[in-house]
């Protein structure tokens, strides 16, 4: 497609099970960022790629969060033993490498942890 | 480390006025960019405008313009003739131009909402 594909939509999980959020950048964009947005907390930077490495993963908040990306492309973010305070829209963008041009985002994923 | 603060929560504009949402930022870096997004009901983030750190024009794109004022920090965005579909929320943003990405620092947001 030509934007940012972030798939599911919405998940809905139970505390401490975990959960795959997947995005698919748009073709070409070298450089991944992965976001969250809750009520409490605002946008929050979470990880970053460039191709398949993660140069800054300064925004993880837990070593329950993890993600990779591979062949230069498809993003997953793992979160393992989800908590409550997991529950928000997490977001992808994609951009050009480097330099200060615009991040494309994707509609999100809402995970809401019951 | 760089902030941004959007003062007004939520503001009401007249269709087919001016409206201004305010942005302040602090920062230690001389080399920046400071970005608007939009974002819908439908929650995708929407690029609206760009303006580095050394650009000396104001930037403006269509119906948006950034009035880019550096001495006092402030990065406001002015919506020229509101339409209906100009209600979302609007978020200010600054990175650090730097080599390693371009991780984006969002203020808290304003709600707009375009009354016919």
């Amino acid at each position: 497609g030509a934007g940012v594909s972030q798939s599911p939509s919405n998940k809905v999980t139970e505390k401490g099970k975990d959960v795959e959020l997947r995005c698919d950048p748009i073709s070409g964009h070298t450089a991944l960022y992965w976001y969250r947005q809750s009520l409490g907390q605002g946008l929050e930077f979470l990880i970053y790629f460039q191709g398949n490495s993660a140069p800054d993963k300064s925004g993880l908040p837990s070593d329950r969060f993890s993600a990779e990306r591979t062949g230069g492309s498809v993003s997953t973010l793992t979160i393992q033993r989800t908590q409550q305070e997991d529950s928000a829209v997490y977001l992808c963008a994609s951009s050009w490498q480097g330099g200060n041009t615009e991040a494309f985002f994707g509609q999100g994923t809402r995970l809401t942890v019951v | 480390a760089q902030k941004i603060t959007q003062t007004q929560p939520g503001m009401f504009v007249q269709e087919k006025e001016a409206v201004t949402l305010d942005c302040t930022y602090d920062t230690s870096d001389q080399s920046y960019g400071l970005f608007w997004y939009k974002q819908p009901s439908s929650g995708e983030m929407i690029f609206l405008i760009y303006q580095g750190s050394y650009d000396e024009q104001n930037a403006t794109e269509g119906r948006y313009s950034l009035n880019f004022q550096k001495a006092r920090k402030s990065a406001n965005l002015v919506i020229s003739a509101s339409q209906l579909g100009d209600s979302a929320m609007y978020f200010c943003a600054m990175s650090r131009i730097q080599a390693a990405g371009n991780k984006l620092t969002f203020g808290g947001g304003t709600r707009v909402l375009v009354k016919p």
